[in-house]
């Protein structure tokens, strides 16, 4: 079945970019079914969906963090990544890729996420 | 964006009652077109990533014990453990897909009295 595998360092300095990229296994990302996605935990808080990409021509992402967000695919080595720019210390929080299964009927719709990573604790830190 | 609330914040069941969770929305998630409710629930356990339950409101998924079900429509929603085991000691969210962006409930921690 597909899994799904965040890499990336666990501390980045104030102001500087979090680079973060997930690793498909079991599935091809060029399936074209999927929505490939970032969320993040916040410690000890609820879920914040950060966005997604579909393929290397199409990505979203919530509006609070856009200004701030790319999300990429690189359909050779099947993985997907996050830029997060000038990050600050509310940055700190565990990053989940997820797979999201593409928005039925309703104009604007999304889906649920399945599977998950395990996640990764990024700590924004100088 | 639809807010989620969840109730309550948290709850001790005792092992074998049932647990019922509420999630609320502050839009309707419920297409009248196609009669589907756009919502999911999630269990996540200590140090774990959430775990799809439940999606449509009430479609368990493939492997999902049947002591979970998932009610309701349009705003308000439940989440009920009909017998509550020792494994199911987790946090709990909901999860709208309506719309985009889309957003969680701030979770239901779930315990054993």
């Amino acid at each position: 079945q597909v899994q799904l595998q965040e890499s990336g360092p666990g501390l980045v300095k104030p102001s500087q970019t979090l680079s973060l990229t997930c690793t498909v296994s079991g599935g091809s990302i060029s399936s074209g079914a999927y929505y490939w996605n970032w969320i993040r935990q916040h410690p000890g808080k609820g879920l914040e969906w950060i966005g997604y990409a579909y393929n290397s021509e199409t990505s979203n992402s919530s509006p609070s963090l856009k200004s701030r967000v790319t999300i990429s695919v690189d359909i050779l080595k099947n993985q997907f990544s996050l830029k997060l720019t000038s990050v600050t210390a509310a940055d700190t929080a565990i990053y989940y890729c997820a797979r999201g299964f593409p928005g039925v009927s309703v104009p604007g719709s999304f889906g649920w996420f399945d599977p998950w990573g395990q996640g990764t604790l990024v700590t924004v830190s100088s | 964006d639809i807010v989620m609330t969840q109730s309550p914040d948290s709850l001790a069941v005792s092992l074998g009652e049932r647990a019922t969770i509420n999630c609320k929305s502050s839009q309707s998630v419920l297409y009248s077109s196609n009669n589907k409710n756009y919502l999911a629930w999630y269990q996540q356990k200590p140090g774990q990533p959430p775990k799809l339950l439940i999606s449509w409101a009430s479609s368990r998924e493939s492997g999902v014990p049947d002591r979970f079900s998932g009610s309701g429509s349009g705003t308000d929603f439940t989440l009920t453990i009909s017998s509550l085991q020792a494994e199911d000691v987790a946090v709990y969210y909901c999860q709208q897909y309506y719309s985009t962006p889309p957003t969680f409930g701030p979770g239901t921690e779930v315990d054993i009295k």
